[in-house]
């Protein structure tokens, strides 16, 4: 079972910063947060992941609260392009059997034009 | 440049017929997986492999079977034994340092859709 909870849709506005918040309130300590996103009928694209500081990279931020119970992507600038189903997953690090990623129903993200 | 290359991109199954996914990349990566997506639903392990000559079953392995006998290489093989094939295949890989300690993202392919004749 996936085990974290987001929100089933959202919807954004072209050109302006769409938050994507994220459940994760049994997160281990050894546990990361991955961030990807799936256009219609293509593979997941990873995004970004963080342990516990805030990171940022060319596509998004992630923002993950002091007590890591939950996070939020953020989409500094939606475009269409970014139309997806976005999908938030806690998996661990230094455990060779818990290679799998856990995909939960994620959030489906419509950029308005 | 590096990727994930799976093919064919759609595929069809006769009854009882076994069909082989073909899945390469050229990331240099350790390990490599498959998953599998039905419509409006997440993903679901059926094999990885962290290293060749080594795999070992995920979630839903029933029905299939793979071989990693090459690092590029991780073929999937479809039997008659699946009773349900109709899904979308995902193929992935990413890096995994000495001892199985990884926080590296997997990557993944743009999958195949197989459905039943």
């Amino acid at each position: 079972d996936a085990k974290t909870t987001q929100p089933p849709s959202m919807d954004c506005a072209e050109g302006r910063a769409a938050n994507l918040p994220c459940n994760h309130s049994t997160i281990s300590g050894n546990e990361y947060v991955y961030w990807y996103r799936q256009i219609h009928s293509q593979g997941p694209q990873y995004i970004i992941h963080g342990l516990k500081n805030n990171e940022t990279n060319e596509m998004a931020s992630l923002i993950i609260t002091e007590d890591r119970k939950s996070s939020t992507l953020i989409l500094p600038h939606a475009t269409l392009r970014d139309t997806a189903v976005y999908y938030c997953i806690v998996r661990p690090w230094g455990y060779s059997s818990a290679s799998k990623i856990i995909f939960g129903s994620g959030t489906r993200l419509s950029i308005r034009p | 440049d590096g990727g994930i290359t799976q093919s064919p991109k759609y595929l069809f199954r006769k009854e009882g017929q076994n069909v082989t996914l073909s899945c390469e990349q050229n990331l240099n990566h350790d390990a490599m997986y498959w998953y599998r997506q039905d419509p409006g639903q997440g993903l679901r392990l059926i094999y990885y492999s962290q290293i060749v000559n080594d795999f070992q079953k995920g979630d839903i392995a029933e029905g299939y079977s793979v071989s990693r006998e090459k690092k590029e290489s991780f073929p999937l093989t479809v039997t008659s034994a699946q009773k349900n094939p109709t899904a979308f295949y995902l193929c992935a890989s990413s890096i995994e340092r000495g001892q199985g300690y990884s926080n590296q993202p997997q990557h993944f392919g743009d999958g195949t859709r197989l459905s039943i004749l």
